[in-house]
């Protein structure tokens, strides 16, 4: 069974610098794709951003981006110029699309504040 | 289409009782997820859909929960006999199988057992 860990429980950010979340998992597939999900405090989870394991670029989406190291197993998610709306709880998760794309498996999530 | 639609997005209820939510997905998704989330953990898999076929349960649901998901459409999760452990968020998600392109989530049930 794969396994998803953040090792990251709590982090902080001064508004407009840099942070990275970590994120590390554990398969023996080899198509799969990884994703960050954000939770605001009492709002929906949303998709932040996604990886293709079979893509050795590194995804982005505006201020977010990915260092995805696949022999390592390693995942982390890079907020760029640290917004007060990015608080919230970031989520790993794992799909194993070689399956049939089973069902997500979650991180236990870092809680990331963003000071002003 | 406004997204995946969860009711009730409270309920309180006594130890005992039988409770029943609904999730209805967006309409062009063919999946649809259940997952539970306790505080300040990341979600936990229920159970899954495709169309009305329930493909997979989690070993860790208990025989008191049951979910269904008539016609392809709209899903419910019953508890039946709730118990204080049961006090979580449940939350239900959509996707387009087989597209990898992640899930849509609402906005989730949150359930007390007093």
């Amino acid at each position: 069974a794969q396994t998803v860990t953040q090792s990251q429980p709590e982090m902080s950010v001064q508004e407009a610098e840099t942070v990275t979340l970590s994120c590390t998992y554990d398969t023996s597939e080899n198509n799969y794709y990884l994703f960050w999900y954000k939770q605001p405090p009492s709002r929906q989870m949303i998709l932040v951003i996604r990886q293709e394991a079979y893509k050795q670029q590194n995804a982005t989406e505006n201020r977010f981006s990915v260092n995805f190291q696949k022999a390592a197993k390693s995942f982390s998610l890079k907020i760029s110029d640290s917004q007060l709306g990015d608080t919230a709880m970031y989520f790993c998760a794992f799909m194993d699309v070689g399956s049939g794309n089973t069902p997500l498996v979650f991180g236990k999530g870092t809680r990331l504040s963003v000071i002003a | 289409d406004t997204g995946v639609s969860q009711d009730p997005r409270h309920k309180i209820t006594k130890r005992g009782q039988n409770v029943t939510f609904r999730c209805d997905p967006i309409s062009e998704h063919n999946r649809l997820y259940w997952y539970r989330q306790t505080l300040g953990q990341g979600p936990e898999f229920l159970t899954y859909f495709q169309n009305e076929a329930q493909l997979e349960k989690s070993r860790l649901l208990s025989d008191r929960f049951s979910a269904e998901r008539p016609k392809g459409s709209f899903s419910t999760l019953e508890i039946q006999r709730t118990e204080q452990g049961d006090s979580a968020m449940y939350l239900c998600a959509s996707s387009l199988y087989p597209s990898g392109d992640g899930y849509t989530f609402g906005s989730g049930t949150r359930l007390t057992v007093v």
